[in-house]
């Protein structure tokens, strides 16, 4: 079965500290993969797509194909970094089949 | 800027109401979902609509069904509610086929 794994539930860092969010995903054909984030009181919403290859709000995500994983990294965490994050894969196939991770909360500490 | 509107922040119903939570669009978009969240679990997606009158069941759609007959609104309708389903629910609208844009959510409690 197609599956996700963000490995940790909560992660806790001190503000200006690196902090990297683990995803890793089953291997079946070539997924899209992407991060949503939502942030306390805010709606969810998508925050980058590795297709893109984009930073946003200093986060950058590298695809590793031979370790199947997607992992979000941010060099220096602020504080306003504290959220809830998904990794999402979307295997294709049949329409609306992104598949959502468990999340993991991010905590960053002043 | 693209807003996804769900007619209520909180509900209260109880067991075996027929209940429907609304969820409107202004961007139109193609394809609408409706996800529930809940803790340690995430999202989970029930219905997927790619188009007017057009449904796909997502996760798990058992218990549920859904209405789109405007490009813009889709319904999502618990038949029979029953406890299991106290949930967050999220609705999302979206150009492609991964949900773009999403509601502020419902928060579904059934007593």
């Amino acid at each position: 079965a197609q599956r996700v794994t963000q490995p940790e539930k909560l992660l806790s860092v001190f503000k200006g500290a690196p902090v990297e969010l683990k995803c890793n995903y089953s291997y079946s054909g070539s997924p899209e993969l992407f991060w949503y984030v939502q942030y306390s009181r805010q709606r969810l919403q998508l925050l980058l797509r590795h297709i893109s290859r984009e930073s946003i709000k200093g986060f950058t995500a590298d695809l590793n194909k031979g370790e199947t994983s997607f992992h979000l990294k941010k060099p220096f965490a602020q504080e306003e970094d504290s959220a809830m994050y998904y990794c999402a894969p979307d295997y294709g196939g049949s329409q609306g089949n992104l598949i959502f991770g468990k999340g993991t909360k991010l905590s960053v500490k002043p | 800027d693209v807003k996804v509107t769900q007619s209520s922040r909180y509900l209260v119903k109880r067991t075996g109401e027929k209940v429907f939570l609304e969820c409107v669009q202004d961007m139109d978009h193609e394809n609408m979902f409706w996800y529930r969240q809940d803790p340690g679990l995430g999202l989970r997606l029930i219905y997927f609509s790619y188009d007017v009158k057009m449904k796909e069941k997502g996760d798990i759609p058992e218990g549920y069904s859904v209405s789109r007959e405007k490009k813009e609104r889709f319904s999502l309708i618990l038949e029979s509610a029953s406890t299991n389903q106290t949930s967050m629910y999220l609705c999302a609208s979206s150009v492609g086929y991964q949900p773009q844009h999403f509601g502020d959510g419902t928060r579904l409690s059934i007593l």
